[in-house]
């Protein structure tokens, strides 16, 4: 079965570069279609998109953090990774990868999410 | 930029029906879905391209669209159908959006 995980810091300071990483299991990075994106979610808020890779790595980002966003893959660790730069304590938040599959515009399966705090 | 608008919050009591509705420009773009997301939870698809329902759901949990909006119903509401909901679209530009997110409360 699909499966993704994110794992990461819990603490970042500002000024500092975010890496998180989504490790997932149950299907290939590199079909054609297939994504998995990213999606921050802080406190009380909602859900905001951030990036999405393809399987032909194609790579799309959120207009507005497009500048501070990175989505890169490691196809033989089934991993696929985020920095976010210039972090922020307004960027505290949940991070959340997730899969859409081939022909869809739905996210199907969610990782449990990896909360990120931004303070000095 | 694309905006989904979603009333901030819904209150029903059990048994009775929760309309959640979704509105905005994109809304009319084809395949709009709906996610569950019940506190310290990941997301969950309730609805996918407007109306169908993924396996596991119940039939209780229902999507309609017309023009630019939508509309998520949850028939004979129970306590573990609180939870906060979003609707997602792809918007004309291929970003992806979601709604600000209604908390149902079921009194």
């Amino acid at each position: 079965q699909i499966t993704l995980k994110e794992s990461g810091p819990t603490l970042v300071k500002p000024t500092e570069t975010l890496t998180v990483t989504c490790t997932v299991s149950g299907f290939s990075l590199t079909t054609g279609g297939v994504a998995v994106a990213w999606i921050r979610q802080p406190p009380g808020k909602a859900l905001e998109w951030l990036a999405l890779i393809f399987g032909n790595d194609d790579q799309r980002y959120s207009p507005s953090l497009r500048s501070r966003l990175a989505i890169t893959r490691d196809t033989s660790k089934k991993q696929v990774v985020l920095t976010m730069t210039d972090m922020e304590p307004a960027d505290t938040a949940t991070f959340f990868c997730a899969h859409k599959d081939s022909g869809m515009t739905d996210f199907d399966y969610w990782g449990q999410g990896t909360l990120v705090t931004v303070s000095s | 930029s694309s905006v989904l608008t979603q009333p901030p919050a819904v209150s029903v009591a059990p048994g009775q029906t929760a309309s959640i509705s979704c509105g905005g420009d994109d809304v009319g773009r084809p395949s709009l879905h709906w996610y569950q997301q019940k506190p310290g939870q990941a997301p969950v698809l309730v609805v996918y391209d407007d109306s169908v329902r993924p396996s596991g759901i119940p039939e209780r949990f229902s999507g309609f669209k017309s023009g630019n909006t939508a509309t998520l119903t949850i028939s004979r509401v129970e306590a573990g159908d609180e939870a906060d909901y979003y609707c997602q679209v792809w918007n004309s530009n291929s970003n992806i959006i979601f709604g600000g997110g209604t908390k149902l409360t079921v009194l």
